[in-house]
């Protein structure tokens, strides 16, 4: 089983909600990530946790807040976003993180529109 | 920082023609990877490859990792409409972070 799940599948939300994306494995992983992707780019990567520790924070603004509740959980908190952050937010898995050559298998994403 | 170039940008064919897509990379690769993505959908594991020189298939896709481990390419023999979306190769940024950085995709259209 190599399923990553994500909810919502779709989130609206005005700019001075507070909302929270969710993403869950099984497969025993212990990276978890967190992808922004603007149509037509390719996925940005935002954060990693390795062994549900903070390992990678790509300079993200604090409006985005992750947490990791336990190996197989991810969830992303959102405050006070802004329009430009309107994107599919993609969480993806992987053995390992500190090695390269783990492949990393993604959720089918959250379509996040802000208004 | 590593910059991965995919070519084409995008590629139309008939049904049952093969095809190839490039990836190349502006550095040494450590690790290749192969995903497809259908639009507003998540993205689909196809293949990793490590070595260089190093050949995988599933099915009828074809990934290759040159010698110099700095290019590969995705053949698609006897296309299929099925076939259709977007091509992303993506690379380990270094041997020891796990992040990956993409190549700005290959959309492949299939015409019945």
């Amino acid at each position: 089983d190599t399923e990553v799940t994500q909810t919502p599948k779709h989130l609206v939300m005005g700019m001075t909600n507070k909302k929270s994306l969710k993403c869950e494995q099984h497969m025993g992983h212990r990276a978890m990530y967190w992808y922004k992707q603007k149509a037509k780019k390719p996925p940005e990567l935002m954060f990693v946790y390795s062994y549900e520790k903070l390992s990678i924070n790509e300079s993200v603004p604090s409006r985005f807040s992750p947490e990791c509740p336990n190996s197989s959980l991810l969830n992303l908190h959102l405050h006070a976003l802004q329009p430009e952050d309107s994107a599919l937010y993609l969480c993806a898995s992987s053995q390992h993180r500190l090695a390269g050559g783990y492949e990393q298998y993604f959720g089918p994403g959250t379509r996040l529109t802000v208004t | 920082s590593q910059e991965l170039e995919q070519s084409p940008q995008s590629l139309i064919v008939q049904e049952g023609k093969n095809l190839t897509i490039n990836c190349t990379s502006s550095k040494t690769l450590y690790g290749l990877y192969w995903y497809k993505q259908k639009y507003g959908e998540g993205l689909i594991f196809l293949m990793m490859l490590q070595k260089g020189g190093e050949e995988k298939s599933h099915e009828k896709i074809t990934a290759k990792l040159d010698e110099k481990k700095q290019q590969s390419s995705l053949h698609i023999t006897a296309s299929q409409p099925s076939h259709a979306g977007i091509y992303l190769c993506g690379a380990d940024e270094s041997s020891n972070t796990g992040k990956l950085i993409f190549g700005q995709g290959t959309t492949l259209q299939v015409k019945p």
